[in-house]
C-alpha cells in the first residue's frame, strides 16, 4: 500500500520569505502523480501544483515549485515570496493506478506579517 | 462554471442514527470521490463512483455506502452512526474524459458531521 508522510505538522514563515514543506512517499508503482493541495481555513481544498512521476523536470506554478526526487521518493513544495493568503493546511497527495488520492497528514503553514 | 457542491453544510446526529450526505459534481464530470477528514487521522479515501458504478472502496466498514445517480450526483450514507464517525466529509469530482492524465480532483466545501 502507498503511504505519504509529511514530517512537519506546523511551519511558519515571514511574509515575503521562502518556505519549504517536506513530503516523502512510499510506492512500488512506477507510474503515478503527486500533488500539493491547499486547504485554507474556509476548508475548500484547491490544487496548488502537480508532478508526473515520469517527468524529470520539476513543476512550477508562479511562486510555487517542487523539488521532486524520484529515487529518494521525496516531493517538497517551495513557496517563494510568501503572502498572507498562503496561510493554510497543505496536503501532499499521491495518485497511482487505483485513482484514489492518498494524503499525508498535512502541514499547517502560518505566515507572519 | 459552478464548482463541486455539498449538502448539508453541517449535520448533527446521535449514535445509531443514519446520515445522508449529498454531492453534486462539476458539470460534465462523471467521477465522484468521497473522503473522510477526521481529527488526527487526516484525509482518508472512502469511495469512488464513475458512470453510476462503485469503482473502488477504502478501508471502511460496510455501514458506509453510497450511490451515484444518472446525473452523476452522489449520496453517501452512513448507517448505525458511531461517535468516531464525526468528521468533515469531502466530495471531489473529476472528468475521466479529459486529456489531463493526472485526473485532477476538484473538491467541494465538505459536510461537517457531528455524532453525539
Amino acid at each position: 500500500a502507498q503511504t505519504v508522510t509529511q514530517s512537519q505538522p506546523e511551519m511558519s514563515v515571514q511574509e515575503a520569505e521562502t518556505v519549504t514543506l517536506s513530503c516523502t512517499y512510499d510506492t512500488s508503482e512506477s507510474d503515478y502523480y503527486l500533488f500539493w493541495y491547499k486547504q485554507p481555513p474556509s476548508r475548500q481544498m484547491i490544487l496548488v501544483i502537480r508532478q508526473e512521476a515520469y517527468k524529470q523536470q520539476n513543476a512550477t506554478e508562479n511562486r510555487f515549485s517542487v523539488n521532486f526526487q524520484k529515487a529518494a521518493k521525496s516531493f517538497s513544495l517551495k513557496i517563494s515570496d510568501s503572502q498572507l493568503g498562503d496561510a493554510a493546511m497543505y496536503f501532499c497527495a499521491y495518485k497511482g493506478g487505483s485513482e484514489k488520492l492518498v494524503f499525508g497528514k498535512g502541514t499547517k503553514l502560518t505566515v507572519n506579517p | 462554471e459552478a464548482g463541486v457542491t455539498q449538502s448539508p453544510t453541517h449535520l448533527i446526529k446521535t449514535r445509531g442514527q443514519q446520515a445522508t450526505l449529498r454531492c453534486s459534481p462539476i458539470s460534465g464530470h462523471t467521477s465522484v470521490y468521497w473522503y473522510q477528514q477526521a481529527l488526527g487521522l487526516g484525509l482518508q479515501f472512502l469511495l469512488w463512483y464513475d458512470e453510476g458504478e462503485e469503482r473502488n472502496r477504502g478501508n471502511f466498514p460496510p455501514r458506509f455506502s453510497g450511490r451515484q445517480f444518472p446525473n452523476y450526483s452522489s449520496e453517501l450514507n452512513v448507517n448505525a452512526l458511531e461517535l468516531e464517525d464525526s468528521a468533515l466529509y469531502l466530495c471531489a469530482s473529476s472528468d475521466k474524459r479529459t486529456s489531463d492524465p493526472s485526473g485532477e480532483q476538484f473538491f467541494g466545501p465538505g459536510t461537517r458531521l457531528t455524532v453525539l
